[in-house]
């Protein structure tokens, strides 16, 4: 067990761009999460999955951005028409149960020029 | 409007000295707390949670103190090391709520280990 597996770990796109972010979570969690971070912030919940099902999302997550865990194990971001705003360091983050600590991944840093 | 606070952006502490962190909630509905631990490039690594049943959890040279009336949490560190040297998130939930692990974390304490 590796741990939870984010790719790529830098991403360098220019305003306008879609991006698509991969995590692969921790094998027999069936919880995954994205959270995004800022510089000088702790980490912002973005969205949840428990298995294939999106159960919750922030009112951070504009329709630019789409989640998807297709098979319930890996999950994909994707942020399209991407503005400078959105540079940070996207985190996934799995767990097994509801009331269980969190296992993050090491994130994707996403530079928007 | 921020839920978990973390007034102290930084501390710096002498190595083998106690180092305490402190968090302030707003949030009476938050029955569980974390403290996370990060280092630069790397996510969060967890170090310590305690449940709204409890006051105090201990874990190695890691102490997490709950004072709900104050609604305010610590971490202690006895003794700290240079390798302590990282940022520390605060994180809270409310998983009676259904929150589902949604956490909310503080902005984080930097906390230097002097050798």
């Amino acid at each position: 067990d590796t741990g939870v597996s984010q790719d790529p770990r830098h991403k360098i796109t220019k305003r306008g761009q879609n991006v698509t972010f991969r995590c692969d979570p921790i094998s027999e969690h069936n919880r995954l999460y994205w959270y995004r971070q800022t510089l000088g912030q702790g980490p912002e919940f973005l969205t949840y999955f428990q298995n294939e099902a999106q159960l919750e999302k922030s009112r951070l997550l504009s329709d630019r951005f789409s989640a998807e865990r297709p098979k319930g194990s890996f999950s994909t971001l994707e942020i399209q028409r991407t503005e400078q705003g959105d540079s940070a360091m996207y985190l996934c983050a799995s767990s097994y149960r509801s009331n269980e600590k969190l296992f993050f991944g090491s994130g994707t840093q996403l530079s928007v020029l | 409007d921020q839920q978990v606070k973390q007034n102290s952006p930084s501390l710096s502490v002498q190595e083998g000295r106690i180092s305490i962190l402190n968090c302030d909630y707003t949030n009476s509905m938050f029955d569980y707390f974390l403290w996370y631990k990060k280092y630069p490039a790397e996510g969060p690594t967890f170090l310590i949670s305690i449940s709204s049943i409890k006051d105090k959890n201990e874990d190695g040279r890691f102490t997490v103190f709950l004072n709900k009336s104050a609604k305010h949490l610590s971490l202690h560190i006895v003794p700290s090391q240079p390798g302590d040297s990282a940022v520390y998130f605060c994180a809270a939930s409310e998983y009676a709520g259904g929150s589902q692990g949604n956490l909310i974390f503080g902005k984080g304490t930097k906390l230097s280990v002097k050798p």
